[in-house]
């Protein structure tokens, strides 16, 4: 089966700019996961979907960040305005209900 | 809130030696404790998970142990190689929390030739 895929794998936007990244989940995953990893730190947990449905959004950091899955398929985490301290790496996740993860690869976003 | 701490953050061994990595969790209720593999560059990997109703569980040259009473648990690689060398991550999570996974902040192991 096909992997867990995130595009893009970096980008690098100014301060103020937009930007949107995507996670295609396993096919038939209902649990699509969003994490975070500041450098050198813990991989924090953003946002879980059930299908289309926001389960848990609680570690969202502000209003700056939305999240959507259209359909329950492939979803989207847009960030605007960026700022300096939203630098990281992204991680995508999915998984039947009661399984374990398949991680995407990531993205690194540099905001600069 | 939730969290897990991990210890040590960097880990130095030499190829053939053992490697211990130790994790601490806050919620008694957890009791889903994976470990995952994340080499340069790629994506984190489910190495080995244990569950609260087991003690200890192994793989090859892997084991977890689990103290639920002490809120602990350890990462175990016996005969390490270079190609162990990598940054692991331990994680927790509840039931009803729909496998919402609190990690650790990794340890960076280095295994030398």
């Amino acid at each position: 089966e096909a992997g867990v895929t995130q595009f893009p794998s970096h980008s690098v936007i100014e301060k103020g700019q937009t930007v949107t990244l995507r996670c295609d989940p396993i096919s038939g995953h209902d649990n699509l996961y969003w994490y975070r990893r500041v450098m050198g730190k813990e991989i924090k947990f953003l946002l879980h979907f059930v299908k289309e449905s926001k389960q848990d959004e609680s570690g969202m950091p502000n209003n700056r960040f939305l999240a959507e899955r259209t359909g329950g398929t492939y979803s989207t985490l847009k960030v605007q305005p960026a700022e300096l301290e939203d630098s990281g790496v992204y991680f995508c996740a999915s998984s039947r209900q009661g399984d374990g993860y398949t991680f995407g690869s990531g993205t690194r976003l540099t905001v600069v | 809130g939730e969290n897990v701490e991990q210890h040590p953050s960097t880990l130095s061994v030499q190829e053939g030696d053992s490697a211990v990595i130790k994790c601490t969790y806050s919620d008694s209720a957890s009791n889903y404790f994976p470990w995952y593999k994340q080499e340069l560059g790629k994506r984190p990997q489910l190495i080995i998970d244990i569950r609260s109703n087991v003690g200890e569980k192994k793989d090859q040259r892997i084991a977890v142990t689990l103290n639920k009473t002490a809120k602990h648990f350890s990462l175990h690689i016996t005969e390490t190689q270079p190609e162990d060398s990598a940054v692991y991550f331990c994680a927790a999570s509840k039931p009803g929390g729909y496998n919402k996974l609190i990690f650790g902040a990794g340890t960076r192991l280095a295994v030398h030739p």
